[in-house]
């Protein structure tokens, strides 16, 4: 069965710490991953997408690994703010043949807190 | 400006009545969805189109119905059927080009 975990669900960090998100996955045929933020209330923001052919992506204060071989993606996020304070989800977006745009799975979320 | 456009941001109904969210969207983008997030449950998808005229059941489908009369549009009727309507929907579009998820701001819709 195809899954996306994601650890931990909670995290509380003072402001400025280095932190890592963790997303995990049970197949290796993946045909991208994506990372999103949401805050309460609202939609969802695409933050970074890895194609199955990288191995990072980086925007800003943020960086995305991808290894396939191990089913597991780290979302980085160096010197954290307040405002980074949100839920982040991860989605594996599953290989498919012929014209299918292939079937996306959510990970559960890691809720961030960031205190000043 | 391109994007996805939800409407009503709120919504609220009384019990047994139907009840059409909208989705539109600027992007050009041939597949849209329609999830719903409750509190706890992550989210589930409820229908996808990948074209124009043709859509497909997701995860919960029953007591929902759509229509892809147009690219840009995709809207989503709660009927009475729908045990438990009172939840948070999500319009998202893929892009072809490396199917990429963009999504709509939501709508909260309250049945009692």
């Amino acid at each position: 069965k195809q899954e996306v975990t994601q650890i931990p669900a909670a995290l509380s960090v003072p402001e400025g710490e280095n932190l890592v998100l963790n997303c995990s996955f049970t197949d290796s045929a993946i045909y991208n991953l994506q990372w999103f933020r949401q805050d309460p209330g609202k939609g969802l923001t695409s933050l970074l997408l890895i194609q199955s052919s990288q191995r990072e992506q980086t925007s800003g204060r943020l960086n995305a690994s991808l290894d396939k071989s191990s089913g597991r993606s780290t979302l980085y996020i160096a010197a954290s703010q307040p405002g980074d304070s949100a839920t982040y989800l991860c989605a594996v977006r599953w290989n498919a043949g012929g014209t299918s745009y292939g079937k996306l799975t959510f990970g559960q979320g890691t809720i961030l807190t960031v205190h000043p | 400006d391109g994007g996805i456009t939800q409407s009503p941001k709120y919504l609220f109904r009384k019990e047994g009545q139907n009840v059409t969210l909208s989705c539109e969207q600027n992007l050009n983008h041939d597949a849209m969805y329609w999830y719903r997030q409750d509190p706890g449950q992550g989210l589930r998808l409820i229908y996808y189109s990948q074209i124009v005229n043709d859509f497909q059941k997701g995860d919960i489908a029953e007591g929902y119905s759509v229509s892809r009369e147009k690219k840009e549009s995709f809207p989503l009727t709660v009927t009475s059927a729908q045990k438990n309507p009172t939840a948070f929907y999500l319009c998202a579009t893929t892009s072809w080009q490396g199917r990429e998820q963009y999504f709509g701001p939501g709508t909260r819709l309250t049945v009692t």
